[in-house]
């Protein structure tokens, strides 16, 4: 059973067009991290959020942390190649949790 | 300043053959968590290390196991290799105790025949 749930799996598209990951759960998380991984590296950390409701902006990246902060999602605007990779959520249950639990990731592809 | 890193980056072995693999962390920190990540799967916690003490485990084989040095670097083991332990393994460091903000390591990838 996977706690955390991201959606889509897999996403190509074209550059310059916008999307939107997902990152869904029932439980609670008292954080929650999205990392970027390219293939046969470890993840890069993009951003923590921490307070529900809470919006951070990375560039032309937008993440969000539900209001319940069960659930996450990632805004990216006007795609350019350089933004392929695999996006992945990670939660922390409980505050100094000894663990990250990690959704299965999105393969995100953008199309010169 | 230098990252997390990994020895070795590729290995193979064979089925019953055990294998360890090294971390250094960023300088400064304390904790290190070892990860899996299987092929098309997002990474699953291992252990985690806090200050020599193994503070965290997951749902791992006791054929698994890991230890942390007094200058904050860790081993992870594996006895008794099986096909399905092919997979990168990551090790990633953090400042404080628990998962908040970890950095990781490039990771090693692991092939069992």
């Amino acid at each position: 059973t996977q706690l955390l749930e991201q959606s889509p799996q897999f996403l190509s598209i074209q550059e310059g067009e916008n999307l939107t990951v997902y990152c869904n759960s029932s439980s609670v998380f008292s954080s929650l991290q999205w990392y970027r991984q390219e293939p046969g590296e470890g993840p890069v950390l993009l951003v923590t959020v921490v307070t529900g409701g809470e919006v951070k902006k990375l560039k032309r990246l937008t993440f969000q942390f539900g209001d319940a902060r069960k659930d996450s999602s990632l805004h990216i605007t006007a795609a350019q190649p350089g933004d392929t990779g695999l996006y992945l959520c990670a939660g922390e249950k409980g505050k100094g949790a000894q663990k990250l639990v990690f959704g299965q990731g999105t393969r995100l592809t953008i199309n010169p | 300043d230098a990252g997390v890193t990994q020895s070795p980056t590729h290995l193979i072995k064979t089925r019953g053959q055990h294998v360890t693999l090294r971390c250094s962390p960023i300088s400064g920190h304390k904790s290190v968590s070892w990860y899996q990540q299987v092929l098309g799967q997002g990474p699953q916690f291992i252990f985690q290390y806090y200050e020599k003490e193994e503070r965290g485990r997951g749902n791992f084989p006791d054929r698994f196991s890991a230890r942390q040095f007094p200058n904050y670097s860790s081993e992870l083991n594996v006895n008794a290799l099986l096909l399905g332990d092919s997979a990168l393994y990551l090790c990633a460091s953090s400042s404080l105790l628990g998962g908040y903000e970890q950095y990781f390591g490039p990771g090693t990838r692991l092939t069992v025949t």
